[in-house]
């Protein structure tokens, strides 16, 4: 059964730099893509970004200018990293991971975890 | 960017009840995409991708359709534990979801 965990702050101060990390259990990583999907207070669900095994990643448009990702494969673990965050920041963070080698279908979700922007 | 435009944003019915949900991208995307269902305070779930393939151990009451701008998502048959939010998600470019529908009990 593939589980995945989110791990980080749960509180970081605007300007600053928000970082989780995403640690997958019962799977490799490997050939896989790990996917950030946030969701702010009364919001909707926002894609982040994908990251490949590999490295390669693709990020959300709106956000690509503030935010960067990593793969550690050993670990079985991906990261996130958002930079120079505000309040419009705060949101539950989710990790995902899709059921085959593609980054389309998040079959797997972590329980997410909230992150305030608040100093 | 692709634009998904889901409606209604929210809806009432009664158990037993068949609920419909509409979703449209801003251009053609084929067949990709997918169908979630998001309980407050849980993790999101994957119930149909590919617009019409049920995920596995998904019921059957649960259905999806469409394919270039236009999907439809039905549950035939609505159930108390299925008052949740509803999202579609395209992955023909990037990824995006639409503003989910919250679909509640009569």
């Amino acid at each position: 059964q593939v589980q995945l965990q989110e791990s980080g702050p749960g509180v970081v101060k605007p300007s600053e730099t928000l970082s989780l990390t995403c640690t997958v259990s019962g799977a490799s990583m490997e050939t896989y893509y790990g996917t950030w999907v946030r969701q702010a207070p009364g919001k909707g669900l926002e894609w982040i970004g994908y990251i490949y095994s590999t490295g390669t990643s693709d990020y959300n448009p709106s956000l690509q200018s503030r935010v960067s990702m990593s793969v550690d494969t050993s670990k079985n673990q991906f990261s996130l990293e958002l930079r120079s965050v505000t309040a419009a920041d705060t949101a539950v963070y989710f990790c995902a991971r899709g059921f085959d080698s593609t980054a389309y279908y998040l079959a797997f979700w972590g329980q997410g975890t909230l992150v305030t922007v608040s100093s | 960017d692709i634009h998904m435009t889901q409606s209604p944003s929210s809806l009432s019915a009664s158990v037993g009840d068949r609920v419909t949900i509409t979703c449209q991208a801003s251009q053609d995307i084929s067949k990709n995409l997918n169908w979630y269902q998001h309980i407050s305070g849980r993790a999101p779930k994957l119930l149909i991708y590919d617009a019409s393939t049920l995920e596995t151990g998904v019921p059957s009451r649960f259905s999806g359709s469409g394919s270039g701008r236009d999907f439809t998502f039905t549950i035939s048959g609505l159930q108390p534990e299925d008052v949740a939010t509803y999202y579609c998600q395209q992955y023909d470019v990037l990824l995006t979801f639409g503003g989910g529908t919250k679909v509640e009990i009569k």
